[in-house]
């Protein structure tokens, strides 16, 4: 069954602290996996693709990992600001088309002074 | 450029009365869907179109229609709504030449008493 886990459920850190989201998938064939931000009341926003090749890619202060083998993802967030509080989804493509996404629930994070 | 926008905000509706959720994207992207978001569950698709002139199922269509006459709009209909329809709607839209990424709508927040 093709399925999208992520952990923690949600976390707490203080303000310039780093953290790091998991993400562990069975969604086979894939061909991209995602990291979206969405924060409280609005739409999820893109933040780092890779295709199945790729095993990191950075926007900021946010780098995404990929190891395809293990079928894990992660999301590290460096030098946390409060204005990272929001939900972390990860999304799988099977490769099958953009109609074929698998979202994982995601990971409440909560950046406190 | 407003990207996707999505009418209305929010919405109370009785039981059993008909509702159209609208979504305009600016964009000219040429796909576009409708999700679900739901406390405790990932996105999950409802429709979705691929193009002006077709639409397809997602993975939970029933009680939901949709139509695509044009490239820019996809108005989502509840024919007759039922209290497990209460959530939180989101509309994307992607394009092939920007990898597919999907870009959400501010969501609208439907109670169905």
């Amino acid at each position: 069954k093709n399925q999208v886990e992520q952990s923690p459920q949600s976390l707490i850190i203080l303000e310039g602290k780093n953290c790091t989201l998991q993400c562990n998938y069975t969604v086979s064939p894939f061909s991209n996996l995602r990291w979206y931000k969405q924060d409280t009341g609005r739409g999820p926003v893109s933040l780092t693709i890779m295709t199945f090749s790729e095993n990191t890619k950075s926007n900021g202060r946010y780098t995404a990992t990929l190891d395809a083998d293990t079928k894990q993802s992660s999301l590290h967030i460096t030098a946390s600001q409060l204005s990272d509080s929001a939900s972390y989804i990860c999304v799988v493509d099977l490769q099958t088309g953009a109609n074929n996404l698998f979202f994982g629930t995601g990971t409440r994070l909560t950046v406190i002074p | 450029t407003a990207g996707i926008t999505q009418a209305p905000t929010s919405q109370i509706l009785a039981a059993g009365r008909s509702m159209t959720l609208r979504c305009t994207q600016d964009m000219r992207h040429n796909a576009m869907y409708w999700y679900r978001q739901d406390l405790g569950l990932g996105l999950r698709l409802i429709h979705y179109s691929n193009t002006a002139g077709t639409t397809g199922k997602g993975e939970v269509p029933d009680g939901y229609s949709v139509s695509r006459a044009n490239t820019d709009d996809f108005p989502l209909t509840l024919a007759s709504a039922v209290p497990s329809q209460t959530s939180v709607y989101f509309c994307a839209s992607s394009d092939m030449a920007e990898g597919d990424t999907q870009y959400f709508g501010p969501g609208t927040r439907l109670t169905v008493l």
